[in-house]
């Protein structure tokens, strides 16, 4: 059964704080990606990776970071989390070859609250 | 900017009843069109990946067309079920690269 898992389901941070979210996938996918998720709003691209190391901004980057080391992790940072950045963060996973018609798949989501 | 329109917003329907709803989508350059399902509490998960002009696909109850030309898909869900009860979101790729654009979505809501 093929996995996205996500490091936490409920996170509740202080402004100003540094936040991790941390995201693994089981099935040896080339791509990765991080979203966010707000009421109204479809689910907006923050950050992609095509490759270990490799990551371009998508569509709403600013106030994140992200990192690849491994080919399975790739990890969402709030540098100073800020009331804004209260979200649902959802991290995905997609074959590369084949670019926009693979599926993704996406993990259960990780519920942010920055006080 | 590519804009990915779902209609309705949201959707109370009878336990039964047949529903479909529409993805809207720009029509130059067309390269695919993804359906989601959303449960609550629940991850994403695939429904389908559209690519061919007049493509009809189905899972179950549940169907989807493709028209390519005019910019739009239908999702349909022949008697539906409470547990078809979720958000079903539609996605476009970016030119071919991997970045979908996502619709807001469709929620729907089934009573028993």
């Amino acid at each position: 059964d093929v996995k996205v898992t996500q490091s936490s389901r409920y996170l509740v941070k202080r402004t100003g704080e540094k936040v991790f979210l941390e995201c693994v996938q089981d099935m040896d996918h080339e791509n990765m990606f991080w979203y966010r998720q707000d009421p109204g709003l479809g689910l907006r691209l923050i950050y992609f990776s095509y490759d270990v190391k490799m990551k371009e901004k998508g569509d709403i980057p600013e106030g994140y970071s992200v990192s690849r080391e491994k080919k399975e992790r790739f990890s969402l940072i709030l540098e100073s989390a800020s009331t804004n950045q209260t979200s649902m963060y959802l991290c995905a996973s997609s074959l590369g070859a084949g670019r926009g018609l693979n599926e993704q798949f996406f993990g259960p989501g990780t519920r942010l609250t920055v006080l | 900017i590519l804009n990915v329109e779902q209609s309705p917003q949201s959707l109370h329907v009878q336990e039964g009843d047949s529903t479909n709803f529409t993805c809207s989508f720009p029509s130059s350059n067309f390269y695919a069109l993804h359906w989601y399902r959303w449960e609550t509490a629940k991850s994403p998960e695939a429904l389908f990946v559209m690519t061919l002009n007049g493509d009809e696909k189905k899972k179950g109850r549940i169907s989807a067309t493709l028209n390519t030309k005019e910019g739009y898909s239908y999702l349909y869900i022949k008697g539906s079920q409470p547990e078809d009860s979720a958000t079903y979101l539609c996605a476009f790729p970016m030119d071919s690269s991997y970045k979908l654009i996502f619709g807001s979505g469709t929620r729907l809501l089934v009573r028993p």
